[in-house]
């Protein structure tokens, strides 16, 4: 199956701008979705479609695609925002396009 | 809002089957217009797509995972189910339900789908 790669781990000061980005090819055809998680509790979806938080999302949180990139901005980031971030598409390769996988993961750390 | 709750053994021994029942509150499975998904994250690792069910029952599974998964409905109890044959110390993982919902974007000729919301996931151990 196809993949979608992420960095593993970035970092930004505290007020700052952070980029996460995933890489697949599915991502021409298929918008991500993107997941926050802290430790030991259940993702929760922060970017869904072109560009749409859904209900109680701040608005600090923005995604945009190009091309087999998508990209999730966190613009000033807050303490709140340390976490795990995992982008979700479909699998392009071969005749699997119902079958949905999930980036590698990002850790992002708020100094 | 729909919640979604998982239940199940939180231990299971090899070789025995893993089954879990995710039920759905705040919102009716026959509404239509959602897929329901199993989704597992091994531990200290990243999250895997198992499968995922229609309120018709239709299904589709994750290859990687197919000859070994069943998922199934109940509609009238507004529930559906994972069960995962021949477990191995390797399907130890916090196991979640979540509802997916599709959309073509029909100008741009895009799609998205995303997870929304999520159970909050149960642990299930393989050992004897």
């Amino acid at each position: 199956s196809s993949e979608l790669t992420q960095d593993p781990a970035v970092s930004v000061a505290l007020g700052q701008t952070v980029r996460i980005t995933c890489q697949g090819d599915s991502l021409r055809s298929y918008y991500a979705s993107w997941y926050q998680q802290k430790p030991g509790q259940a993702p929760v979806l922060v970017i869904y479609g072109k560009n749409n938080r859904p209900s109680g999302i701040p608005d600090r949180f923005s995604g945009s695609s190009s091309g087999n990139t998508a990209s999730l901005t966190i613009t000033g980031a807050q303490a709140e925002d340390e976490a795990d971030y995992y982008c979700n598409s479909r699998d392009s390769s071969g005749n699997h396009l119902a079958i949905y996988v999930f980036g590698t993961g990002t850790k992002v750390t708020v100094l | 809002q729909v919640q979604l709750q998982e239940s199940g053994p939180g231990l299971v021994k090899p070789s025995q089957t893993l089954s879990l029942t995710c039920t759905v509150s705040g919102g009716s499975i026959s509404s239509g217009g959602y897929y329901w998904s199993w989704i597992r994250q091994h531990p200290g690792k990243g999250l895997e797509w198992i499968g995922y069910i229609y309120y018709s029952g239709s299904t589709y599974y994750n290859p990687s995972l197919k000859s070994r998964v069943t998922i199934s409905v109940d509609t009238s109890k507004n529930q559906f189910s994972l069960k995962l044959s021949s477990v191995t110390a390797a399907d130890t993982a916090v196991y979640y339900c979540a509802r997916d919902q599709f959309y073509e974007y029909s100008s741009s000729s895009m799609f998205a789908d995303w997870f929304d919301p999520w159970g909050q996931g149960t642990l299930v151990t393989v050992s004897s």
